[in-house]
């Protein structure tokens, strides 16, 4: 267990419709990062947060967005589902402060979302 | 971000080395060089980082050239849980925590 929690594991949906995956970071982390791995694409990041405050965006589409909550938890909401959005969603949580080069990221065990 | 050439896979018999190079020519002075892994159906792992000297932990040592333009990834015995894809990245000191991943290298291990 590495301390990030995603829920749901697994998430099967129709095209058009819209989800939630939930992130919970590790305990004393400020910073949550969204990932996205499909087949072809290799690990992609999308956006992550620091404290509440969106810090980076990488290639995530109008489509999603994300936010991160008081407690520090984190949603990524998807909506107008296409069949290529179905990949394994991974969370990461670091400690986040500035000067975070050498922050390690530890990441949860994903959401893998199938799309029909 | 300054990028990373890995080779796509190694393979390696059990209990012995493995020795995983990463090229980064283009690497400026304050970028950290991170190690992480991903075994198959898991999230990707933290295996090592360093800055310029040698790093050793329970995991691996991490060789970094004298000029820092190449890394080495050293397993010391290797096992069968050790097969997976492990990724080299670059990690500026004051970036607020990206982390790029390549395609990395995918390590075989045959018993």
């Amino acid at each position: 267990d590495s301390g990030v929690t995603q829920t749901p594991k697994h998430l099967i949906t129709a095209t058009g419709q819209r989800v939630t995956l939930r992130c919970s970071p590790r305990s004393g982390d400020l910073s949550v990062y969204w990932y996205q791995q499909s087949l072809d694409q290799g690990l992609q990041f999308l956006i992550q947060y620091y404290n509440g405050e969106e810090r980076a965006k990488g290639n995530i589409l109008e489509r999603f967005s994300a936010q991160q909550f008081p407690d520090l938890h984190s949603e990524l909401n998807l909506s107008s589902l296409e069949l290529g959005d179905s990949a394994l969603y991974f969370c990461a949580s670091s400690p986040g402060q500035a000067g975070a080069g050498a922050n390690v990221l530890t990441f949860g065990a994903g959401s893998r979302l199938t799309v029909l | 971000d300054a990028k990373t050439t890995q080779p796509n896979s190694m393979e390696s018999n059990e209990e012995e080395p493995v020795h995983l190079p990463c090229n980064h020519s283009t690497i400026s002075g304050t970028d950290y060089i991170h190690w992480y892994r991903q075994l198959p159906s898991q999230g990707p792992e933290y295996v090592i980082h360093g800055l310029t000297s040698n790093v050793n932990n329970r995991m691996a040592s991490l060789a970094i050239a004298e000029d820092r333009k190449s890394s080495t990834l050293i397993l010391h015995r290797a096992t069968l849980r050790d097969a997976a894809v492990y990724y080299c990245i670059l990690r500026p000191f004051s970036s607020w925590g990206k982390l790029q991943f390549g395609a990395g290298t995918q390590v075989v291990v045959t018993p």
